[in-house]
């Protein structure tokens, strides 16, 4: 079975632009949620969507959003990017949800 | 809340040394808690899941144990490699918050010739 996957790998986007970066779960998982891990505040939950609609939600701005379709597949969506947003953005699929979280080898965004 | 702290921070010992990688947690209502190790610059491997009625989960020279009256995991991991040197994170699952793992901030390991 194929694990988790994120596309882009890596990142360079100027203070100011937009990004949207992508999840695709491990076969059959319905749960998507997305981390931001930086140095200073270590690995913090942003969202998570089960069968298309977001069920829980951490403490960042109403610039970050997301979504999921109806094959699981997840996007997040970052607008008016500032250099605090560089970080390391990991996803994690489970089957339904308090199941063994298995993550994606994250997307590396920095912001110049 | 929940809040997760992990004790030490890093940690340093010779190959083929036992050792025991602590973490704490404030709120005891959980669904489980899982253990994972991170490579540099990589994504976040699952080692071991524990549910909350269980007291230990077993995998090969990985063993975890949970003590949730008292907010406490550990992780043992014997005879210690140099490929075991990477961040091992703990992660509780809290009850009510759907897929939401609250991480702590990682025990750094190195483990030397």
């Amino acid at each position: 079975k194929a694990g988790v996957t994120q596309t882009p790998r890596y990142l360079i986007k100027t203070r100011g632009q937009q990004v949207t970066l992508s999840c695709s779960p491990i076969s059959g998982h319905r749960s998507v949620s997305w981390y931001q891990q930086t140095p200073g505040q270590g690995l913090q939950f942003l969202f998570e969507y089960f069968s298309e609609t977001q069920r829980n939600k951490g403490n960042f701005p109403g610039r970050f959003s997301g979504r999921q379709f109806s094959n699981s597949r997840s996007e997040m969506n970052v607008s008016t990017l500032e250099l605090g947003d560089s970080a390391l953005y990991l996803c994690a699929s489970s089957s339904r949800g308090p199941d063994t979280q298995y993550f994606g080898p994250g997307t590396r965004l920095t912001v110049l | 809340k929940q809040e997760v702290t992990q004790i030490p921070a890093a940690l340093s010992v010779p190959e083929g040394e036992n050792l025991v990688l602590n973490c704490s947690f404030t709120d005891s209502a959980i669904y489980n808690l899982q253990w994972f190790r991170q490579d540099p610059g990589k994504g976040l491997t699952s080692l071991l899941l524990i549910q909350s009625s269980q007291r230990e989960q077993t995998s090969g020279r990985l063993n975890a144990s949970l003590d949730k009256s008292s907010g406490r995991s550990t992780l043992y991991i014997a005879a210690s490699q140099p490929g075991d040197s990477a961040t091992y994170l703990c992660a509780a699952h809290s009850t009510g918050t759907a897929s939401k793992l609250t991480f702590g901030t990682g025990t750094r390991l190195q483990v030397t010739l």
